[in-house]
C-alpha cells in the first residue's frame, strides 16, 4: 500500500498571501496520479488537481499542481478566505487508492 | 448535471449491517465505475471499494474483503454498498464518488451528500 505523508499540518495564511502544501508518496507514483481535494466543513471532497498539475473543471487558476516521482505540491498562489478547508492528495495508480492525511489551511 | 444522491443517515447496533444506497443522474451510469470512501468524525479518507457499473464486477480495500458488498442496478442507475458485523469504529460518513476517466483508475470527479452511520448500543 503506497502510503501519503502531507505536510504542515496546518497552515496559516494571511488573505491573499501564497501558500503550498506538500505531499509525499512512499513509493513513485505511476504516470503522476496523483489528485488533490478541497473538503470544506460539513461538504463533500472537490476535485481541484489531477493528474499531478490538471485543474478539474471550474477551479480557479490560484490552484495548481506541481511534482512528480514521489514529491506533490499544491499552490494556492493568493489565498481567498473562502479557501478556508482541509486539502487531501490521493493516489489512484495503484490498488488500495490511498489518501493523504490532510492540510488544514486557516486565516491568520 | 451531474448528480450523486444518497440514502439518508442511519443508525445501527454493533453486529449489524448497513445498506447505503446512491442514485446517479446527469450522465451515462455505464461509463463511469464508482467509489465508495469513508471519513470517521474529525479524520481523513478511506478508500472503501470500487465498482464497474456495466459488469457489476468489484474490488475492495483488503480491510473491508469479507464484510462488504457492492452492488448495481443499471435500471436504477443506482449503486449499493453493504457492511455486515458492523462495530463502533464503522461510525463514519460514507461517500459514493465518481471515477473521472470511466476507467476505474482515476480520481474522482463527482461525490454524493454523504450518508452518516452511526454504529452504536
Amino acid at each position: 500500500e503506497i502510503v501519503l505523508t502531507q505536510s504542515p499540518g496546518t497552515l496559516s495564511l494571511s488573505p491573499g498571501e501564497r501558500g503550498s502544501l506538500s505531499c509525499r508518496a512512499s513509493q513513485s507514483l505511476s504516470s503522476n496520479s496523483l489528485a488533490w481535494y478541497q473538503q470544506k466543513p460539513g461538504q463533500a471532497p472537490r476535485l481541484l488537481i489531477y493528474d499531478a498539475a490538471r485543474r478539474a473543471t471550474g477551479i480557479p487558476d490560484r490552484f495548481s499542481g506541481s511534482g512528480s516521482g514521489t514529491d506533490f505540491t499544491l499552490t494556492i498562489s493568493r489565498l481567498d478566505p473562502e479557501d478556508v478547508a482541509v486539502y487531501f492528495c490521493q493516489q489512484y495508480g495503484n490498488s488500495p487508492l490511498t489518501f493523504g492525511g490532510g492540510t488544514k489551511v486557516e486565516i491568520k | 448535471q451531474v448528480q450523486l444522491v444518497q440514502s439518508g443517515a442511519d443508525v445501527k447496533k454493533p453486529g449489524a449491517s448497513v445498506k447505503v444506497s446512491c442514485k446517479a443522474s446527469g450522465y451515462s451510469f455505464t461509463r463511469h465505475y464508482l467509489h465508495w470512501v469513508r471519513q470517521a468524525p474529525g479524520q481523513g479518507l478511506e478508500w472503501m471499494g470500487i465498482i464497474n457499473p456495466v459488469s457489476g464486477t468489484t474490488r475492495f480495500a483488503q480491510k473491508f474483503q469479507g464484510r462488504v458488498t457492492m452492488t448495481r442496478d443499471t435500471s436504477t442507475s443506482t449503486v449499493s454498498m453493504e457492511l455486515y458485523s458492523l462495530r463502533s469504529e464503522d461510525t463514519a460518513i460514507y461517500y459514493c464518488a465518481r471515477d473521472l476517466g470511466g476507467t476505474g483508475n482515476d480520481p474522482f470527479d463527482h461525490w454524493g451528500q454523504g450518508t452518516l452511520v452511526t454504529v452504536s448500543s
